[in-house]
């Protein structure tokens, strides 16, 4: 059975980095791209950042790009997001996702004063 | 990144068909299809049918996927009170190296 569970949300001020993780298990980890989506309070789906299975692939929306950075790491089965710079509109449930198909349940960010 | 234009919302009644859209563009929808994701109150989103009209197991036969041009449809015959979620449509977009979604379409069964 495909799993995928996030951890690392939480309360963050502006301007600060937070690192969210998600562990993957069920499936050969390292044959698929991952995602970040986020999705802010009452909002829509928001691509967040891909990442090829093999790790040198990744991509970026340009409302992230510079500020956050994706990296996995094959051995561990586990995908992450570095979070730097925040700001208020970060604030969102940010789900892994296997491709498309494999959702985790998401970890709420908040980015407040 | 531009996203995929869907209606905000359809409402149908029960046992009614509805038909959801989904229009993007040559990079995207025209390109390689879409993907249909249905999330439900409080819960992550779950896929229902990728590339067109590959429904993952599991998934209703009531649900059925298409492409036409750069406008994907998600068409759910008899429809059932679980039925009412929001649904999204994402594809790849090869021209910006993204993906993109819709804004997603609130189904109500009346």
């Amino acid at each position: 059975e495909v799993q995928l569970v996030e951890s690392g949300g939480g309360l963050a001020q502006p301007g600060v980095s937070l690192r969210l993780s998600c562990a993957a298990s069920g499936f050969a980890f390292s044959s698929y791209s991952m995602n970040w989506v986020r999705q802010a309070p009452g909002k829509g789906l928001e691509w967040v950042s891909s990442i090829g299975g093999g790790g040198s692939s990744k991509y970026y929306a340009d409302s992230v790009k510079g500020r956050f950075t994706i990296s996995r790491d094959n051995a561990k089965n586990s995908l992450y997001l570095q979070m730097n710079s925040l700001r208020g509109e970060d604030t969102a449930v940010y789900y892994c996702a296997r491709s498309i198909d494999y959702w985790g349940q998401g970890t709420l960010v908040t980015v407040s004063s | 990144q531009a996203g995929l234009t869907q209606p905000p919302s359809v409402s149908k009644g029960l046992g009614q068909t509805a038909t959801l859209t989904c229009t993007g563009n040559s990079n995207n929808v025209g390109n390689q299809g879409a993907a249909w994701l249905q999330q439900h109150q409080g819960h992550p989103p779950k896929l229902l049918s990728y590339r067109n009209n590959n429904r993952p197991s599991g998934i209703s036969e009531r649900l059925s996927a298409s492409r036409s041009g750069n406008t994907a449809s998600l068409t759910i015959t008899g429809l059932q009170p679980e039925d009412e979620a929001d649904y999204y449509c994402s594809a790849w977009d090869s021209s910006l190296s993204a993906w993109v979604f819709g804004g997603g379409t609130k189904l109500t069964v009346l």
